[in-house]
């Protein structure tokens, strides 16, 4: 059970907004950046967004992140197909000197 | 474009050691933490722990007693090992590069090797 909570699902209809929430605790996301990174099985995780709201060169603008106090969530806006993945955030933890992952939210597009 | 190849076994014994190596390209070892990163079947992501090439390297807590990390920069390489593995080892490793923002608490991976299944069984 991680620290960092996701809702384990989430789904949409292609052109729809969703929204995936992150909640943690004051020694995670309240004192630092959350970061989200998209799986698709069988693959290498990808950065989708770093430093809570800042995508690399290469992600759509379709997603979008945000984060207030000790939670943050990831937008997705015109949803398509090829979104249907495994989505994970992740913040610093002081008490564990390291990364710790939300447990992850598989979103489906119906 | 940096690039991250893992190398290393896919089935190891209960009680023996795990030993995977990822080697980097394109990219400089002198710049960025270094870190490895676990998803056992069905579960989430887990770090593992980082290392920066000058200094002692970060464990999570829950495997400390069992990790080693280590880099070689002559290589372009760092490596994982965990001592007396069992079944709850098995699980997708993945090497990963991290970056860093302004502050300590400001860092993410931003690249991943392919993965490697490790498959604890006799």
């Amino acid at each position: 059970q991680s620290v960092v909570t996701q809702p384990p699902s989430a789904s949409g209809t292609p052109g729809q907004r969703v929204t995936i929430s992150c909640s943690g605790s004051s020694s995670n996301i309240g004192r630092s950046t959350v970061n989200w990174y998209q799986h698709l099985p069988g693959t290498a995780p990808k950065l989708l967004i770093y430093s809570s709201n800042q995508r690399p060169s290469g992600v759509p603008d379709r997603f979008s992140g945000s984060k207030s106090g000790t939670s943050a969530s990831l937008a997705i806006s015109g949803l398509q197909s090829e979104d249907e993945a495994d989505y994970y955030c992740a913040a610093w933890d002081d008490s564990l000197s390291g990364p710790v992952f939300g447990g992850g939210t598989k979103l489906t597009v119906l | 474009q940096v690039q991250l190849q893992q190398s290393g076994p896919g089935l190891v014994k209960p009680s023996e050691t795990l030993s995977l190596t990822c080697t980097v390209s394109g990219g400089s070892m002198f710049t960025h933490y270094w870190s490895w990163i676990r998803q056992p079947p069905g579960k989430g992501l887990e770090w593992i722990g980082y290392m920066y090439y000058s200094a002692r390297a970060t464990y999570n807590p829950s495997l400390k007693s069992r990790v080693t990390i280590s880099v070689d920069t002559s290589k372009n390489q760092f490596s994982l090992m965990l001592t007396s593995v069992t079944a709850a080892d098995t699980a997708v490793y993945y090497c990963a590069r991290s970056s860093q923002g302004a502050w300590r608490y400001d860092r993410w991976f931003d690249a991943w090797g392919q993965g490697t299944l490790v498959t604890v069984s006799s």
